[in-house]
This record gives C-alpha cells, structure tokens and sequence, in this order.
C-alpha cells in the first residue's frame, strides 16, 4: 500500500491567514492526488484533483500543487468556513489511501 | 445531481456479519465510469478505504479487510452492498458509501471520490 503522510496534523490560524498543508507520498504517484474537506459531523468534500484541478464551486482561494512524492494544499486567505480538517488521497493504485488529516483551527 | 444514501443496522454483535446498502438517485449506477466505494472512519481518525465495484462486477478490496469483505452491486434498485464478516469492536466507525469518477482524457486516466453518502454509524458490541 501507498504510505500517505500529512503535515502537520493540526494548525491553529487566524482570518485571513495564509495556510499549508504538505501531503508525502511512500512512492512516486504522479500528480494522482486529491484533497478533501471535512467538516464535524460531515463527508469528507473534495476540494482539488488530480493534484492542482479546482473542483467545481471551489473557491479559489484553495490551490494545490506537487508532482511525485511530495504535495501541497494552499489556502491564499483562510476563511472562517474553511475551519475544518483537510485529507490528501492517491490514486495512482489500490488500495487508496489517504493522509491522516490535518486540522484547521481557529487561533 | 447523484445522491448516495446508506442504510443498515446501526449495532451489529461480535462474530456476525456487518450489512449496509447504499442507494444511489440521481442517476444510474450502472452508466458512466464510475467505480461505487465504501470507506470508513472509527471515532477522531482518519478515512480508511475498504473497497470498490465497478459497474461490470469487479471488485478491489484493502488487502487488511480482504478476506472478510464482500461488495456487491444490484442494477436492478440502483444499489450497491457491502458485507463485512466476523466483526469486532474494531470495526466500529461511520460508513460511507461514495462514488469514484473515473476521468479519461487523451493522455490520461484519473479519478477521485466526487460524491459521498451522509455516513452511517455502526457500532460492534454485545
């Protein structure tokens, strides 16, 4: 299985705030990378594909980039409703798996 | 716009056998590159992929839950199921179904889980 590593596992930030989250990959997976949003008590949202493809409706403020192993989610200006936590997931083989989470929380 | 709902038991006992079906509206399961999915996630972790169906029947599963897992599609209601043998407490978590869209282009192929079900919580205990 594809080893998938997030950091860091939590963040505390404030309005406004420019945030990011690097996701490793165990082995090079091309740009087959997807980001999701989750909110308490929700399913998970994807946010970007395919490394750097906003998802429609997303706003753009949320952009990823990254080739290989290495890969990152970042939010220009962080909203309130962006609180919540982020999970990177490979696709390049099965089993997918996915990071283990990082948490956005309000400084 | 396609909706997935789960349905099942929500406390299944030891040793027996976890059962959840997943209703897709909104369009048909068997149409479109799609692969149908079931992942789960236990109480503050993470997201931990169980497997998938693609509309022909096959199926992948995670090599950890491989020999207890069955995923099954039913054209006919526009379902998919999942069977999860031998539980433990362990497999306690919310489960969702969500949908893989698979996306070809000329020079490549790529995917990513565009819609998810609102989750199900089962718990394993006597």
């Amino acid at each position: 299985d594809i080893q998938m590593t997030q950091s860091p596992s939590s963040l505390s930030a404030s309005v406004g705030d420019r945030v990011t989250i690097t996701c490793r990959a165990s082995q090079s997976i091309g740009s087959y990378l997807n980001w999701y949003q989750q909110k308490v008590g929700k399913a998970p949202k994807n946010l970007i594909y395919d490394a750097s493809s906003l998802q429609s409706g997303v706003p753009s403020r949320f952009r990823g980039s990254g080739s290989g192993t290495d890969f990152t989610l970042t939010i220009s200006s962080l909203q309130p409703e962006d609180f919540a936590t982020y999970y990177c997931q490979q696709s390049y083989s099965t089993p997918r798996t996915f990071g283990q989470g990082t948490k956005v929380e309000i400084k | 716009q396609v909706q997935l709902q789960e349905s099942g038991p929500g406390l299944v006992k030891p040793s027996q056998t976890l059962s959840l079906t997943c209703t897709v509206s909104g369009g048909s399961i068997s149409s479109g590159t799609y692969y149908w999915s079931w992942i789960r996630q236990s109480a503050g972790t993470g997201l931990d992929y169980i497997g998938r169906i693609y509309t022909t029947g096959t199926t992948n599963y995670s090599p950890s839950l491989k020999s207890r897992v069955t995923i099954s599609l039913d054209t006919s209601k526009n379902q998919f199921s999942l069977k999860l043998s031998s539980v433990t407490a362990a497999d306690t978590a919310m489960y969702y179904c969500a949908r893989e869209n698979v996306v070809v282009t000329t020079h490549r192929v790529f995917s990513y889980f565009d819609s998810w079900g609102q989750g199900t919580l089962v718990t394993v205990s006597s």
